[in-house]
């Protein structure tokens, strides 16, 4: 199976800087790491992903940076603004064999609170 | 424009009575899934269908069970449903095993 963590669990910065948050994983066969934002009340939308041929992504002020031997992944929130505040999860899926195909494992989130 | 859908969204039931969730997809998606979400525990998988009656345990199956008969449909059933299965519940879709996961709007379920 597969074991995600993600940290911090809350995550308070000021409007305009940046936010980062961080996931580890145990399995390295682990290919695929998406990122949610989820919004209260509403169900989680995917706003970056990443696979394992990749060190980094961008699109536009969200970065998701992959260190596949430390096993662990980031997402930097860049120039954020009040309407970044929400739920974000981490998740990781891998090849795997029967029970494990297809697989999303996921953190158990960050709640992230922009404040003006 | 890719869209999961729940039947219902909100749903108050006994402890003990059986509860009937529905996912519906309109894109031919192979690979759906049951999850629920708690708080401070993010989203726990509790069944993968595959395809048409190619079902299988998620994380946490204990308690539930699905049934997949169109590949358009997939059903997350509580038979005797107990306090603790007080939850939302996400069903998600997805084109092959590999992809991008695409989630419903979540059934928020209270077992009295």
């Amino acid at each position: 199976g597969e074991q995600v963590e993600q940290l911090p669990s809350i995550l308070r910065v000021q409007e305009r800087s940046s936010a980062s948050i961080n996931c580890t994983y145990e399995n390295s066969a682990s290919n695929y790491f998406p990122w949610y934002k989820q919004e209260p009340g509403e169900n989680p939308k995917l706003i970056i992903d990443i696979r394992s041929n990749m060190e980094r992504k961008q699109i536009q002020g969200l970065i998701v940076l992959l260190d596949k031997k430390a096993k662990r992944f980031s997402l930097h929130i860049t120039d954020t603004q009040p309407a970044d505040s929400a739920m974000y999860f981490c998740a990781a899926s891998g090849e795997g064999t029967g029970a494990n195909t297809g697989k999303l494992t996921f953190g158990h989130g960050t709640i992230l609170r922009v404040h003006p | 424009d890719m869209k999961v859908t729940q039947m219902p969204r909100y749903l108050i039931k006994r402890m003990g009575e059986n509860v009937l969730l529905e996912c519906g997809q309109d894109m031919s998606h192979e690979t759906m899934y049951w999850y629920r979400q708690d708080p401070g525990l993010g989203l726990q998988l509790i069944y993968i269908s595959y395809d048409v009656d190619s079902n299988s345990e998620g994380d946490i199956p204990k308690g539930y069970r699905v049934s997949r008969k169109k590949r358009e449909h997939f059903s997350l059933i509580l038979d005797s449903a107990k306090t603790n299965q007080t939850s939302v519940y996400f069903c998600a879709s997805t084109p092959g095993h590999k992809d991008t996961q695409y989630f419903g709007p979540g059934t928020r379920l209270l077992v009295l």
